[in-house]
């Protein structure tokens, strides 16, 4: 059974740097022929992609976030990670992370893990 | 930017009540459509990809049809654990994906 755990920071102060990992179990990054996505949730507001990682390092990002986020993946470790700079308030959101299998949807995902940008 | 809206915002239903939730997409999409359930403080679960083709797992229950732009969900016969929300989500401009703004769905 493929499961996938985010960790991080809860909380992050604006202009800083929010950094979560996803921990995956059940699969393998490095054999398989998936992406690997991350997804935030603002409270009350929809689902938006971030962005999605191969295991070659490959990435693609949301045009709207692409100036301000990178994600990497560490196939020794079997994690994907993500970076988030200059945050503000509207940045706070549950994030997700996900096994993307591109056209076929994202399949499983992460539970979810809040984090909130505040001084 | 392909935007998918989605109809109702919210519904409330009995068990037992067949439901149906629209998705709308602003361009052709093809079958490239998919839908998710997210339940309160839990992962969100696909149902439906390829607009209907039923992921594993998933009861019989969930079917989806449509392509182009218009698409549908339809739970046959809504179970207590089917209250949440459901949500589409496009695959057609990959990498770039979008979702639905989401449909609620409540007991009556």
């Amino acid at each position: 059974q493929v499961q996938l755990q985010e960790s991080g920071p809860g909380l992050v102060k604006p202009s800083q740097t929010l950094s979560l990992t996803c921990t995956v179990s059940g699969d393998s990054i490095s054999s398989g022929y998936y992406y690997w996505s991350w997804i935030r949730q603002p409270a009350g507001k929809g689902l938006e992609w971030i962005g999605r990682i191969y295991k070659s390092g490959s990435t693609n990002y949301n045009p709207s976030l692409k100036s301000r986020v990178t994600i990497s993946v560490d196939t020794s470790k079997n994690q994907f990670s993500l970076r988030l700079s200059s945050v503000t308030a509207a940045d706070t959101a549950v994030y997700y992370c996900a096994r993307d299998k591109d056209w076929r949807g994202f399949d499983p995902w992460g539970q979810g893990t809040q984090v909130t940008v505040s001084s | 930017d392909i935007q998918m809206t989605q109809s109702p915002s919210s519904l409330s239903a009995s068990v037992g009540d067949r439901v149906t939730i629209t998705c709308r997409a602003s361009q052709s999409i093809s079958s490239y459509l998919n839908w998710y359930q997210r339940k309160p403080g839990k992962a969100p679960k696909l149902l439906i990809y390829a607009a209907s083709s039923l992921q594993s797992g998933v009861p019989s229950r969930f079917s989806g049809s449509g392509s182009g732009t218009d698409f549908t969900l339809t739970i046959s016969s809504l179970q207590p654990e089917d209250f949440a929300t459901y949500y589409c989500q496009q695959t057609y401009s990959t990498p770039i994906f979008t979702f639905g703004p989401g449909t609620k769905v409540d007991i009556k």
